[in-house]
């Protein structure tokens, strides 16, 4: 069984489109997270939810919206997609706040996103 | 900004050579993360080093921290054509943020 998965794995679309990614995890995991990798492998968080709670949200513009209708899934939702959000994104889970620290995260495989 | 930095960027090396990556970061942490990545496919988490451990080991991977210089080494022994792959580290800020900050990466080719 896969650990961390999301879907789709590929998403081509057109500019002004709005599209959906979903992610599930069957770790029993409390915290999920999104993050975005672009061209150059760079990859920066967006979002984390622990137990369906939004705590963490970068500077990301508000078409991006997330919503975690339990605590093993976490969707991503896209309004009016333009060129510069074509990217890999990763849906990834961790068991929360660490003794110190975050501990390890489990990725999904990515979903990537072409907009045309 | 706390993201880390790996160095080199890209290194490429034979079968049975050892291969070195660095990291430095910015500011205090908790702990230090690495992680590979294939081409094409999601992050495997290699090896987590707490802020108060100097050296780790796991089978032919070595990780070093050195909060003083903030920097870590991923030293990965007898290197194979399967470790051919994007080498990531992590940090979460001192404190607990649950965000783990990921450097640019190194690209380690392994040719057979």
């Amino acid at each position: 069984d896969t650990a961390v998965s999301q879907t789709p794995k590929y998403l081509v679309t057109q500019m002004g489109n709005d599209k959906s990614i979903k992610c599930e995890q069957n770790l029993g995991h409390d915290t999920m997270y999104w993050y975005k990798q672009d061209s150059k492998k760079f990859l920066k968080i967006m979002f984390s939810y622990n137990n369906k709670e939004l705590i963490i949200n970068e500077t990301v513009p508000n078409r991006f919206s997330p919503k975690s209708p339990d605590k093993a899934h976490l969707n991503l939702h896209i309004n009016s997609l333009e060129l510069g959000d074509s990217a890999v994104y990763f849906c990834a889970s961790s068991q929360g706040l660490a003794e110190i620290g975050t501990g390890e995260l489990f990725f999904g495989e990515g979903s990537r996103l072409t907009v045309l | 900004s706390q993201q880390g930095e790996e160095d080199p960027q890209a290194l490429s090396i034979q079968e049975g050579e050892n291969a070195t990556m660095n990291c430095s970061y910015k500011t205090s942490i908790n702990n230090l993360q690495w992680y590979r990545q294939n081409s094409g496919r999601g992050l495997v988490h290699l090896i987590l080093i707490r802020s108060n451990e100097r050296e780790k080991h796991s089978g032919r991977l070595r990780v070093t921290l050195d909060t003083s210089k903030k920097s870590s080494s991923l030293l990965i022994t007898a290197s194979r054509a399967a470790d051919t792959a994007s080498y990531f580290c992590a940090t979460d800020a001192e404190g607990g943020s649950e965000k783990l900050v990921f450097g640019k990466g190194t690209k380690l080719t392994v040719n057979p």
